[in-house]
């Protein structure tokens, strides 16, 4: 167990809807991390959040949104969806932002677009 | 345009033989490199790391090299177990904002 959570684990909805997808970091840690698993692909990385703050920006869709609370943890938000957008979304969390700096996976949430 | 690419996407290796899992890069401007190893329905678990200032960085059975001029890294896994059967990803860091993985190769350890 990473300490990070991931919910909901399992989403299936259709074209054209909106979703949010919640991640709980590792208590301490200050970096979110969204990643995206399509089938056969590598992890995406999509975008960081570091206290509260957009730190870096990877293969984000405009469709897609992101953020992190004061509380510290962070949402996804997937909107006007398309049947590519079906993936496993990973959140990592790490204490600081840097290359160095370990980061801890959740278990992921496995969306499915129909 | 895949940065970070890992060409086999599948290894079979006897128990107590090495493994060899490779991955090659195109941007020189990485700075760490890192591996992480996935066990279906998890998330992947961080396993090894080098700067970009090594060229080999060692933990227990695990040791990853980096060739910088042939902009390769490998990780060693010896002796292989049957619990090290998951798949691993090579990932490398721009400066700790951006991070790039490779598809992964699936390491089958046969008892």
């Amino acid at each position: 167990d990473s300490g990070v959570t991931q919910t909901p684990k399992h989403l299936i909805t259709a074209t054209g809807q909106r979703v949010t997808l919640r991640c709980s970091p590792r208590s301490g840690d200050l970096s979110v991390y969204w990643y995206q698993q399509s089938l056969d692909q590598g992890l995406q990385f999509l975008i960081q959040y570091y206290n509260g703050e957009e730190r870096a920006k990877g293969n984000i869709l405009e469709r897609f949104s992101a953020q992190q609370f004061p509380d510290l943890h962070s949402e996804l938000n997937l909107s006007s969806l398309e049947l590519g957008d079906s993936a496993l979304y990973f959140c990592a969390s790490s204490f600081r932002t840097g290359s160095a700096d370990t980061q801890y996976f959740g278990p992921g949430t496995r969306l499915t677009v129909l | 345009d895949q940065q970070v690419k890992q060409n086999s996407p599948s290894l079979s290796v006897q128990e107590g033989r090495i493994s060899i899992l490779n991955c090659d890069y195109t941007n020189s401007m990485f700075d760490y490199f890192l591996w992480y190893k996935k066990y279906p329905a998890e998330g992947p678990t961080f396993l090894i790391s080098i700067s970009s200032i090594k060229d080999k960085n060692e933990d227990g059975r695990f040791t990853v090299f980096l060739n910088k001029s042939a902009k390769h890294l490998s990780l060693h896994i010896v002796p292989s177990q049957p619990g090290d059967s998951a798949v691993y990803f090579c990932a490398a860091s721009l400066t700790g904002n951006q991070f790039y993985f490779g598809t992964g190769t699936s390491l089958t350890v046969i008892p």
